[in-house]
């Protein structure tokens, strides 16, 4: 299965709150997951990516959660803040592929001040 | 960081003209590039991966002899729509990856509005 599940398809977080964002996928051959971030009108901006050989890594307020057993990964945003608000895309890729990404469904995150 | 750009950014063209974006890596040789489209609040769907020098690889469904794809350079890939309708109404965004490892980072072009009237 080449699908990426995303959920939920929206969410609206206070400003300092968490957001978060999860993913989940199939193909066990799947080693690359990142996080993409969109603003209308514009292409989606690399944010943060894991391997498979980790569980967790953080760049700023930004943690991927990677839980290889289950299948699932997840986006954290620490102190969200009004200016994350866009719609946030989590994909994963094969080596050997290429390098062609599979995407999620997409999230619209908007944090209210 | 390295930067990826598309020309038009907005194109309105008569149903059953050609168009023509371009998508550029301004300061990177990208040997693959990638082109996909995107409907209003849906996520980006694949349409094709081209090699500089070699023919486009199209994803399933996707009609190639509908969109041309050339990657005639390792800084230039083409998509043409060819005889547009409004049903190609969409935002074309094109991605470009260099090296050979697939783990490096695809960079995403600004997008192309494309209305077919």
């Amino acid at each position: 299965q080449q699908q990426v599940k995303q959920s939920p398809q929206s969410l609206i977080v206070q400003k300092g709150g968490i957001s978060i964002i999860n993913c989940a996928y199939e193909n066990t051959a799947f080693d690359y997951f990142p996080w993409y971030q969109q603003f209308p009108g514009k292409g989606p901006a690399l944010l943060i990516a894991i391997r498979p050989d980790v569980s967790e890594k953080k760049e700023g307020r930004f943690t991927i959660s990677f839980n290889k057993s289950a299948k699932q990964f997840s986006l954290h945003i620490m102190d969200s803040q009004p200016g994350d608000s866009a719609t946030y895309f989590c994909a994963a890729s094969m080596y050997g592929n290429t390098g062609k990404l599979i995407f999620g469904q997409g999230t619209t995150l908007q944090v209210k001040p | 960081g390295a930067v990826v750009s598309q020309h038009p950014s907005r194109v309105i063209c008569k149903s059953g003209t050609s168009v023509k974006i371009e998508c550029r890596s301004l300061d990177f040789q990208a040997t693959t590039m990638f082109w996909y489209r995107q409907f209003p609040k849906k996520s980006l769907m694949l349409m094709a991966t081209s090699n500089e020098g070699s023919k486009a690889t199209y994803e399933q469904g996707v009609e190639k002899d509908k969109f041309l794809i050339n990657h005639a350079s390792l800084t230039l890939s083409t998509l043409t729509v060819t005889s547009a309708h409004p049903e190609d109404s969409s935002f074309y965004i094109c991605s470009a990856r260099s090296g050979t490892s697939p783990y490096n980072e695809q960079f995403f072009g600004p997008g192309t509005r494309l209305t077919v009237l």
